[in-house]
């Protein structure tokens, strides 16, 4: 159980297009999701916090005009990245977390990632 | 403010040497959580382990063992008899009530087994 699905798995884009990243929650509910950015040989890095019915909370740092995130569904988290530059190339990665009681660790299930890059 | 540290950027090993991963963290927090993951080349996140704060107990699975020190703020983790299969980057994670319960990660350690 807990599985997370991405999609695409990796995309190649035009510099100037928009790219729309979906995180899809596949046997769990899941109110809350995060989406990271992990450069090459780097660390993960939050981007934002995605609640299911609300705006995303964004990291400090991340301009929110340019990653659209929305939550529609309590399976469903999309990142949009708009007028992507090759400078938005990177790996990203989303977790989704458990909704309720049960998930007394805190524990977050993380997608497969999807790789971007923008020529 | 939360924070992990994993200060071994790249460690290499032959096939079938133990190896340990050091991982500190920093927290206010009494009640915290801590996790290993493992990322292969492929990117995927493959979860190890999970440990709540008031959990000391280490822990073994297989090749892998886990020693959970509160008195040093340390997670460490340890694999035995390494092997290529083994050779990946690990993350240590927390999360804690003070930071809103986010995973921060520290910066990963670069395996590398060689036969």
């Amino acid at each position: 159980g807990a599985v997370v699905s991405q999609h695409p798995s990796w995309v190649i884009c035009k510099s100037g297009t928009s790219v729309k990243i979906e995180c899809r929650s596949l046997d769990f509910q899941a109110t809350t999701m995060f989406w990271y950015r992990q450069f090459p040989k780097q660390s993960l890095m939050l981007m934002a916090t995605s609640n299911e019915g609300s705006k995303a909370t964004y990291e400090q740092g991340v301009e929110k005009d340019k990653f659209l995130i929305n939550h529609a569904s309590l399976t469903l988290s999309t990142l949009t990245v708009t007028s992507a530059h090759p400078e938005d190339s990177s790996f990203y990665i989303c977790s989704a977390r458990l909704a309720g009681v049960f998930n007394s660790y805190n524990e977050q299930f993380f997608g497969p990632g999807t790789r971007l890059t923008v020529l | 403010a939360q924070k992990v540290t994993q200060a071994q950027t790249e460690i290499s090993v032959v096939e079938k040497e133990d190896v340990t991963l050091d991982c500190v963290y920093e927290t206010r927090d009494t009640t915290y959580y801590l996790f290993w993951y493992k990322q292969p080349p492929s990117g995927e996140l493959v979860f190890l382990i999970r440990r709540n704060s008031f959990d000391e107990q280490n822990e073994i699975s297989g090749r892998y063992s886990w020693n959970f020190q509160k008195s040093t703020s340390s997670f460490n983790f340890t694999i035995t008899a390494s092997q290529v299969v083994d050779s990946a980057v690990y993350f240590c994670a927390l999360s804690a009530r003070g930071g809103f319960q986010k995973l921060v990660f520290g910066t990963g350690t670069r395996l590398l087994v060689s036969p």
